[in-house]
C-alpha cells in the first residue's frame, strides 16, 4: 500500500533556530501533501496544502514566513520551521491521498520540541 | 462550516467490554471517513477506511460504521483489552481531512 515515510519522529532545538521535517511518498507520487499541526487538547488542524511544483496554499492563521512548505518533487514535501519559538513545540503530521485506497495515508508525524 | 465531533471525549472500561465510538460531521459530502489510533507520544495507526459508497468495514475486533445522510460513523471495539487503551480519532475527507478531537479510551485490567 502506499507509505508515506516522515522524519525525523522526534526533534528537539534551541529556540530561534531552524527545523526542517521530511514527508516522502515511498511508492507514489504525490502532487499534493497535507500539512497539520496538533495543539494541546486540540483536534489536528491543517496547516497547508503542499504542491508539487507551486506555492504552498496556507490556512487563514498560518504564517508563511515561519512554515516554510516546499514540493519540490512529486515524491517529497518539506516544512521548515524558522526562528523556532516555544510556541512551536507541537506535533506534525504530514499526509496524501492514498491514489490505490483514496483514503489518506499519513507520516508517523514530528514531535517538535522548542527549549 | 465542516466540523467532526466525537463523543464521549472520553471513557473508562474494564477489560472484556464492548464498547462504541461516535463521531458526528456536519457536511455530509464525504469522500470517505477514517478511523485513527494515536498512542501517547507517538503517531497515529491508521485503523479502518471507509468509502463513502460503503456503509462498512471490519478489521479483527474493530467495526467501522458510515451513515452519510446522519452523517455519522461509529467505531465498534469488541472485548476490549488494556492494549486498546489510546485515542482513537476519526476524520472527514473532504479535500484534505478535517479531524474530530477523539476520545481517550482506556480499559482497565
Amino acid at each position: 500500500g502506499a507509505v508515506v515515510s516522515q522524519h525525523p519522529s522526534r526533534v528537539i532545538c534551541k529556540s530561534g533556530t531552524s527545523v526542517k521535517i521530511e514527508c516522502r511518498s515511498l511508492d507514489f507520487q504525490a502532487t499534493t501533501m497535507f500539512w497539520y499541526r496538533q495543539f494541546p487538547k486540540k483536534s489536528l488542524m491543517l496547516m497547508a496544502t503542499s504542491n508539487e511544483g507551486s506555492k504552498a496554499t496556507y490556512e487563514q492563521g498560518v504564517e508563511k514566513d515561519k512554515f516554510l512548505i516546499n514540493h519540490a518533487s512529486l515524491t517529497l514535501s518539506t516544512l521548515t520551521v524558522t526562528s523556532a519559538h516555544p510556541e512551536d513545540s507541537s506535533f506534525y503530521i504530514c499526509s496524501a491521498r492514498d491514489p490505490q485506497k483514496g483514503g489518506y495515508t499519513f507520516g508517523s508525524g514530528t514531535r517538535l520540541t522548542v527549549v | 462550516k465542516q466540523e467532526v465531533t466525537q463523543i464521549p471525549a472520553a471513557l473508562s472500561v474494564p477489560e472484556g467490554e464492548n464498547l462504541v465510538l461516535n463521531c458526528s460531521f456536519t457536511d455530509s459530502a464525504i469522500y470517505n471517513l477514517q478511523w485513527f489510533r494515536q498512542d501517547p507520544g507517538k503517531g497515529l495507526t491508521s485503523l479502518l477506511l471507509i468509502q463513502s459508497s460503503q456503509r462498512e468495514q471490519t478489521s479483527g475486533r474493530l467495526n467501522a460504521s458510515l451513515d452519510k445522510s446522519s452523517g455519522r460513523s461509529t467505531l465498534y471495539i469488541a472485548a476490549s483489552q488494556p492494549g486498546d487503551s489510546a485515542t482513537y480519532l476519526c476524520a472527514a475527507g473532504y479535500g484534505p481531512v478535517i479531524w474530530g478531537l477523539g476520545t481517550s479510551l482506556a480499559v482497565n485490567p
